[in-house]
């Protein structure tokens, strides 16, 4: 199974920007690289998605390195809200469609 | 509109009881997932459902965990003879189309189950 490795935890000060890492050496030619996050007692959210390209949205930006390998979730600005766990989820290239969930990066943002 | 919904929110039970757990999917959503999220830890894929096709259970973790989707709607997840290390956050998501590289997963706020 594709795998992704993350750091447990990152701290951030207020209104600066926050990369997050992510590595994932084992991609598949057509896996995606998804990420959501995980809010305080609630379920994960869509962030951000992208295949080759870098991405931007409203939330985030995913920059992917040119062989794939490792990928970077890009915060413009953290806010208090933003502390949360953030996932790098590969999808499972065996064809069954599950993603596979790590345990994330804990970002914590001072004020 | 309405999002992915979970009942109940909190489930407290005896060990060796048996429980069920109810997810709402989003209408339309063909592709239902099941998550448990242990205190601290990620989220462990359980069992995944698309459209009538068979279901994947290769994420359950003994014969005791069940799960059925009937109509292609609403799901129940089983636990027979709960032990305590069932104890976790049973999350639910659903999501337009299995068959796809790319399917944003909606999930819903979870059900908290506690094993005394």
């Amino acid at each position: 199974d594709a795998k992704t490795t993350q750091p447990n935890s990152m701290e951030s000060n207020e209104e600066e920007p926050v990369h997050l890492p992510c590595n994932h050496s084992t991609i598949s030619g057509t896996d995606y690289i998804h990420w959501y996050r995980q809010l305080p007692s609630q379920g994960p959210e869509y962030v951000i998605h992208g295949l080759t390209s870098n991405v931007n949205n409203r939330m985030a930006s995913l920059a992917i390195a040119e062989d794939r390998k490792s990928s970077t979730l890009i915060l413009h600005r953290a806010t208090l809200r933003d502390a949360a766990v953030y996932y790098c989820i590969l999808r499972d290239p065996s064809g069954t469609y599950k993603y596979i969930f790590g345990t994330g990066t804990r970002l914590k943002v001072l004020a | 509109g309405a999002g992915v919904s979970q009942s109940p929110s909190n489930k407290v039970t005896e060990k060796g009881k048996d429980v069920e757990l109810r997810c709402d999917p989003i209408s339309g959503h063909t592709a239902l997932y099941w998550y448990r999220q242990s205190l601290g830890q990620g989220l462990e894929f359980l069992i995944y459902f698309q459209g009538n096709s068979a279901p994947d259970k290769s994420g359950l973790p003994s014969d005791r965990f069940s799960a059925e989707r009937t109509g292609g709607s609403v799901s129940t997840l089983t636990i027979q003879r709960t032990q305590q290390e069932d104890s976790a956050v049973y999350l639910c998501a659903s999501s337009l189309a299995g068959k796809r590289s790319f399917n944003e997963q909606f999930f819903g706020p979870g059900t908290r189950l506690t094993v005394l």
